[in-house]
């Protein structure tokens, strides 16, 4: 059974720039969920993609947007990057099934850095 | 506003004794609770869970302790041991939400051999 994979690993961009990063869910997963975690911080929910729609969003602009294709990878998008936006970047799958909150399996992330 | 904060950045304990990381919370619309532990350059993985309407959940060296009226839980693990050392983080959640996890900040524990 492979895990959540991202990439990049880690990424660099300068201020103003857009990034895209990529997830690929735990095999059987149907639904994707993202993650900012700042250094020193606990994670902090983005939003969340099931059955390919947003379904459910935490606290951030839309210049955060995401994707779910059709084999239930996602992808999220971040436009007009500023310095605050560098963190830890965690995707988490999950069944929908058995008991809320479904567990959620995460992936290694990706590490953003803004300059 | 944080509605769930680990109080502790770290923890330091003796191999061998109990370590004891705790957790508050604001919201009371949260009705369950999950603890996770997270090494260096890996993503959180699910340790110990606990509803609302139970007061303890016990795994092994893993005990959650939930008290409902004082918004409050803490995560035992005994005895402690070297692997253990990790950031720990208490994560909320409610029905209404969904899947939608809340975390705290994160306790850093050391288990000393």
């Amino acid at each position: 059974e492979t895990g959540v994979t991202q990439s990049p690993t880690h990424l660099i961009k300068t201020r103003g720039q857009q990034v895209t990063l990529r997830c690929s869910s735990q095999s059987g997963h149907n639904t994707v969920s993202w993650y900012q975690q700042a250094l020193g911080q606990g994670p902090q929910f983005i939003f969340q993609y099931y059955r390919e729609e947003e379904n459910g969003r935490g606290n951030f602009p839309p210049r955060f947007s995401g994707l779910q294709f059709p084999n239930y990878s996602s992808e999220l998008n971040v436009n007009a990057l500023e310095l605050d936006d560098s963190a830890l970047y965690l995707c988490a799958s999950s069944s929908r099934q058995g008991k809320i909150p479904y567990e959620q399996y995460f992936g290694p992330g990706t590490r953003l850095t803004v300059t | 506003d944080q509605q769930v904060k680990q109080n502790s950045p770290s923890l330091s304990v003796q191999e061998g004794r109990i370590s004891i990381l705790n957790c508050d919370y604001t919201n009371s619309m949260f009705d369950y609770f999950l603890w996770y532990k997270k090494y260096p350059a890996e993503g959180p993985t699910f340790l110990i869970s606990i509803s609302s309407i139970k007061d303890k959940n016990e795994d092994g060296r893993f005990t959650v302790f939930l008290n409902k009226s004082a918004k409050h839980l803490s995560l035992h693990i005994v005895p402690s041991q070297p692997g253990d050392s990790a950031v720990y983080f208490c994560a909320a959640s409610s029905g209404n939400a969904g899947n939608m996890l809340t975390f705290g900040g994160g306790t850093r524990l050391m288990v000393k051999p």
